[in-house]
């Protein structure tokens, strides 16, 4: 498996809900990363685990919760969104101190 | 300094043509450059890495060149077709043990032309 999926691939919250986002990759990969995605901008980076320890923060609100249950699973707890938060979640993974792969993303809205 | 600048912002070619997307840093720290290509609605996908061990990087109809004094690295598509249209972006890195910090540049929108 050669693939980094994530789930779901389209989710639309109200402000007051709670949702996850998932994210899996098989490839023996120790760094896992979530990042936020604006229309016409690059990716921005939220978190970084690294041997399922956070490593990185990127002084997210914590509204966004990250969590790294195993080392093929990174999870994005999202509760109290504001609109400005829609945009595509991605996840990526890579091994030690190398290249990134990247999920497909999670399109949210959030009205 | 840790910035990448990337342009053009847009550029539009017409089939065949060889699309050339520029990038600088200013970070001398940094040793892997990775472009990534990404399409409406989906991930970022690797494209081609360089490190500055080397002058040139060759897969496929992409090359990488990498201009160590200059501080500058660039992609060129050699024979771009409709299917590259795309946005692409330039990153770097320095080594950091565990994980990889990237940082990306702006972004560029390419459209090639039938």
């Amino acid at each position: 498996d050669t693939e980094v999926t994530q789930t779901p691939k389209h989710l639309v919250m109200g402000m007051t809900n709670k949702k996850s986002l998932k994210c899996e990759q098989h490839m023996g990969h120790r760094a896992m990363y979530w990042y936020k995605q604006k229309a016409k901008k690059p990716p921005e980076l939220m978190f970084v685990y690294s041997y399922e320890k956070l490593s990185i923060n990127e002084s997210v609100p914590s509204r966004f919760s990250p969590e790294c249950p195993n080392s093929s699973l990174l999870n994005l707890h999202l509760h109290a969104l504001q609109p400005e938060d829609s945009a595509l979640y991605l996840c990526a993974s890579s091994p030690v101190g190398d290249e990134q792969f990247f999920g497909p993303g999670t399109r949210l809205t959030v009205l | 300094q840790q910035q990448v600048k990337q342009s053009p912002q847009s550029l539009i070619v017409q089939k065949g043509g060889i699309p050339i997307i520029n990038c600088a840093y200013e970070n001398t720290a940094f040793d892997y450059f990775p472009w990534y290509q990404q399409f409406p609605g989906k991930g970022p996908a690797l494209l081609i890495a360089i490190r500055p061990d080397v002058s040139e990087k060759k897969e496929g109809r992409f090359t990488i060149s990498f201009n160590k004094s200059a501080k500058q690295f660039s992609l060129h598509i050699m024979d771009s077709q409709p299917g590259d249209s795309a946005t692409y972006f330039c990153a770097a890195s320095g080594y950091g043990g565990a994980t990889n910090k990237l940082i990306f540049g702006t972004g560029t929108l390419l459209a090639v032309q039938p």
